[in-house]
């Protein structure tokens, strides 16, 4: 099975300022993706930012951007300019194909980081 | 805009009760999930399902089964409902690997 693993269960961080939330995987696979969610106090889970690991690239999605370093297999997200409205849990996932049929998919998260962005 | 789609927001059950907990989604997907979310543990899986009569357990699939006769809804079911289950579920479903997964809005159910 696949392990996520989310190392920091709390950080803070002052207003405008930058975060990194770190993130690592267990896995054999080759090819999988990777996801950071947040999820507000309101509950609804929203997605941040996807990679996949077929990519070098790291991926950018405006003030949130990954380090992906698939060798180490770690995916550490950082967000810029941190503003009040990203306080929130974050949490990091891990998706895969499985063998039960074509188009399956397994999505594994970690217990998550809750991130308090501070005035 | 995709929507998925819990029944209830709370639910309050007793222990030994046999509980629904119903989830719809409106996009065709194939792949649906139920997932419990508790404090300092996160979202664990305890069953998807990739296609219509199929499903697959996940990490802690005991005390629940899954129930897919429909490609747009899939159904937890806690067969004799005890204390331990009580918890924050959430629904999520997936078309393909190109395409964000989205969640309902989650059921916190309460065991009494």
């Amino acid at each position: 099975a696949q392990t996520v693993t989310q190392s920091q269960p709390e950080m803070s961080v002052q207003e405008a300022e930058t975060v990194t939330l770190s993130c690592t995987y267990d896995t054999s696979e080759n090819n999988y993706y990777l996801f950071w969610y947040k999820q507000p106090p309101s509950r609804q889970m929203i997605l941040v930012i996807r990679q996949e690991a077929y990519k070098q690239q790291n991926a950018t999605e405006n003030r949130f951007s990954v380090n992906f370093q698939k060798a180490a297999k770690s995916f550490s997200l950082k967000i810029s300019d941190s503003q009040l409205g990203d306080t929130a849990m974050y949490f990091c996932a891990f998706m895969k194909h499985v063998n039960s049929g074509a188009g399956s998919y397994q999505l594994t998260f970690g217990k998550g980081t809750k991130l308090s962005v501070i005035p | 805009d995709v929507k998925v789609t819990q029944s209830s927001r709370y639910l309050v059950k007793r222990t030994g009760e046999k509980v629904f907990l119903e989830c719809v989604q409106d996009m065709d997907h194939e792949n649906m999930f139920w997932y419990r979310q508790d404090p300092g543990l996160g979202l664990r899986l305890i069953y998807f399902s990739y296609d219509v009569k199929m499903k697959e357990k996940g990490d802690i699939p005991e005390g629940y089964s899954v129930s897919r006769e429909k490609k747009e809804r899939f159904s937890l079911i806690l067969e004799s409902a005890s204390t331990n289950q009580t918890s924050m579920y959430l629904c999520a479903s997936i078309g393909t690997e190109h395409q964000p997964q989205h969640f309902g809005d989650g059921t916190r159910l309460s065991i009494l």
